[in-house]
């Protein structure tokens, strides 16, 4: 267990629609990093929030935002879903600093879009 | 350009034999790390083990260690006594530079089969 919960673990939900997936990192990291992983794209790296603030922004399209709240959970939003978008999203957290290395995932959600 | 390549998509080992993953990386940088996870069948994805670009040793964790040859930018995953439970997907990843922005860029992945 790496200490880093998603909720949901599974949605399924239509085109057009629009879902939240929620990230809590581990206890005392403030980085939190969201991922998309689909069979043909791979790993892909959406977004980084470090304790509140947008750092970095990967290949995150414009019906997808996040934010990272006061208590350092955050949250995926994805709209105007289409089938392409059904993938497992990860959330990743690290402490965040020059010098800490590896980033600690969630079991991720699956999200299936029909 | 592939800043990742893992040119094994899959691989068959028998079990207690030690198995290597291949990863070759492209960055300009001087510094950054290179990372190797795994993802069971379950879906979660387990850190194995990190390479800093000037770490002058190469780094081992238990059963894995890393085969770091920065000339030939390769950071390749030595499984050493494979067992029935290493089978999965495993993902080698870098992070460029060492600011605390960072995001990790991944490879395709191999899927390693470990037969009884």
């Amino acid at each position: 267990d790496s200490g880093v919960t998603q909720t949901p673990k599974h949605l399924i939900t239509a085109t057009g629609q629009r879902v939240t997936l929620r990230c809590s990192p581990r206890s005392g990291d403030l980085s939190v990093y969201w991922y998309q992983q689909s069979l043909d794209q791979g790993l892909q790296f959406l977004i980084q929030y470090y304790n509140g603030e947008e750092r970095a922004k990967g290949n995150i399209l414009e019906r997808f935002s996040a934010q990272q709240f006061p208590d350092l959970h955050s949250e995926l939003n994805l709209s105007s879903l289409e089938l392409g978008d059904s993938a497992l999203y990860f959330c990743a957290s690290s402490v965040g600093g020059r010098f800490v290395h590896e980033q600690y995932f969630g079991p991720g959600t699956r999200l299936t879009v029909t | 350009a592939q800043k990742i390549t893992q040119t094994q998509p899959g691989m068959f080992v028998q079990e207690k034999e030690a198995v290597t993953l291949d990863c070759t990386y492209d960055t300009s940088d001087q510094s950054y790390g290179l990372f190797w996870y795994k993802q069971p069948s379950s879906g979660e994805m387990i850190f194995l083990i990190y390479q800093g670009s000037y770490d002058e040793q190469n780094a081992t964790e238990g059963r894995y260690s890393l085969n770091f040859q920065k000339a030939r930018k390769s950071a390749n995953l030595v499984i050493s006594a494979s067992q029935l439970g290493d089978s999965a997907m495993y993902f080698c990843a870098m992070r460029e530079g060492m600011d605390s922005n960072y995001q990790l860029i991944w490879g395709a992945g191999t899927k390693l089969i470990i037969k009884p």
